[in-house]
Formats: C-alpha cells, sequence, structure tokens
C-alpha cells in the first residue's frame, strides 16, 4: 500500500544553517505530495505541496521538489531561524481523498 | 474566518465507557476527514466524509469505532468500550475539493483522549 517514510528527528540546527528533511513515499499511482508543519501548542498547518513530477512547491523559505525517479520530496531551507523549530511532516494523498503521513521530524534551531 | 474547532479538547475516561468527539469543520466544506496521532506518529488515516456519506472507513480500527455527520457539516466521532490502546489525540481536518486532485486540508487542534 501507500506509505512515507521520513527522516527521524530530533534534527537540531544552528540559526541560518541550511536545512534537510529528506521524504521517500510508496504509491501505486501519482500522488500529490505535501509538507505539513506542527509549531509548539498549535494544529498541523499545511507548509507547502507539489501535484505532479517536477513541481517544486515552496512557502516561507522552504522548498521541496517532487522526484518521481527518485519518489522522493525532500524539504529545504537555506537559512532556518529559531522560529522554524516545530515539528515538520511530509504526506501523500492518493488522489482518492486518503492521506499517509510519515512519522514526523522535529527540528531544533538554536540561536 | 473560523478554522476546524473539536471538542473536547481533553477528554479522560475509564476503560469499557462510551465517548463522541466532535468536529466543526470550516463553513463551506464538503469533506471531513478523522484522523488518529500517537504520541511520536503522524496522523493515521480513520474516515473520510464527502458530504453526509463516509466515503471511506478503510482506517477504522474496529467495529468499536463509528462516525457519522448526518447534515453534512458537524461530525461526531464515537467509541465503544474504550479501551487504554485507544488513548490518542483525535484530528478532524476538513477540506473543499478543488477539483485539481491535491486537496488542502485544514485541521483542528484536536481532542487528547485518555483511556484510564
Amino acid at each position: 500500500g501507500d506509505s512515507v517514510t521520513q527522516m527521524e528527528g530530533p534534527v537540531t540546527l544552528s540559526e541560518e544553517a541550511f536545512l534537510t528533511i529528506n521524504c521517500t513515499y510508496t504509491a501505486t499511482g501519482y500522488p500529490s505530495l505535501f509538507w505539513y508543519v506542527q509549531y509548539p501548542g498549535e494544529g498541523l498547518q499545511l507548509l507547502l505541496k507539489a501535484t505532479k513530477a517536477d513541481d517544486k512547491g515552496s512557502n516561507k523559505g522552504f522548498e521541496a521538489t517532487y522526484r518521481k525517479e527518485t519518489t522522493s520530496f525532500h524539504l529545504e531551507k537555506g537559512s532556518v531561524q529559531v522560529s522554524d523549530s516545530a515539528v515538520y511532516f511530509c504526506a501523500l494523498n492518493d488522489n482518492f481523498n486518503k492521506f499517509y503521513f510519515g512519522s514526523g521530524t522535529k527540528l531544533n534551531v538554536k540561536p | 474566518g473560523a478554522g476546524v474547532s473539536q471538542t473536547p479538547s481533553n477528554k479522560v475516561t475509564e476503560k469499557g465507557k462510551y465517548v463522541e468527539l466532535r468536529c466543526d469543520p470550516i463553513s463551506g466544506h464538503t469533506a471531513l476527514y478523522w484522523y488518529r496521532q500517537s504520541l511520536g506518529q503522524g496522523p493515521e488515516f480513520l474516515i473520510y466524509f464527502q458530504g453526509t456519506g463516509a466515503a471511506d472507513d478503510s482506517g477504522l480500527p474496529n467495529d468499536r469505532f463509528f462516525a457519522v455527520r448526518p447534515e453534512g457539516s458537524v461530525s461526531t466521532l464515537k467509541i465503544q468500550r474504550t479501551e487504554r490502546g485507544d488513548s490518542a489525540v483525535y484530528l478532524c481536518a476538513s477540506s473543499r475539493d478543488s477539483g485539481e486532485g491535491s486537496y488542502e486540508q485544514y485541521f483542528g487542534p484536536g481532542t487528547r483522549l485518555t483511556v484510564t
């Protein structure tokens, strides 16, 4: 069945460091891919999405490119801030309204 | 505008009791989802409604779990004969059909259920 695997955390970085959080997926069809973020004490929020191969989603300085050949959707940011500290979830939608989430990666950014 | 709301925010119940968890989706959103999130895990799909009908309930773990959405808006997740393993955060999300196959969901804050 469809599934999402993302790197385990926590990931600890200094402010202004480069961030990569790896995400790979398994799907039988052509899913849409998402990154969600959960800030401390808040609910899940959509960060970015990509609906087809080679699409790049971007928001708030974060980017992820839908790579069909490697079945990946890695999250990147060139310069993280303390305010980016949160838990990040990779997810896929099988286009039949069923979503599959990864287990989440906690990011800690130190000043 | 108002987001997705869930009540109660916390629920503590004894093993074997019945509980109901409520979700108020964003007005106008036809799709509604229930998820369960255990500690350190991502949300696990339970059930999806399109309008009043359950379009996909394949994620419900067993027949103790049931959900309704009688008027196509508010939904209630019902758990009978609760077990300690049911302890988790139950999340609700709603979305408007974008027609593009990329349905953006808006999540509620969740209900933390603890079964003692």
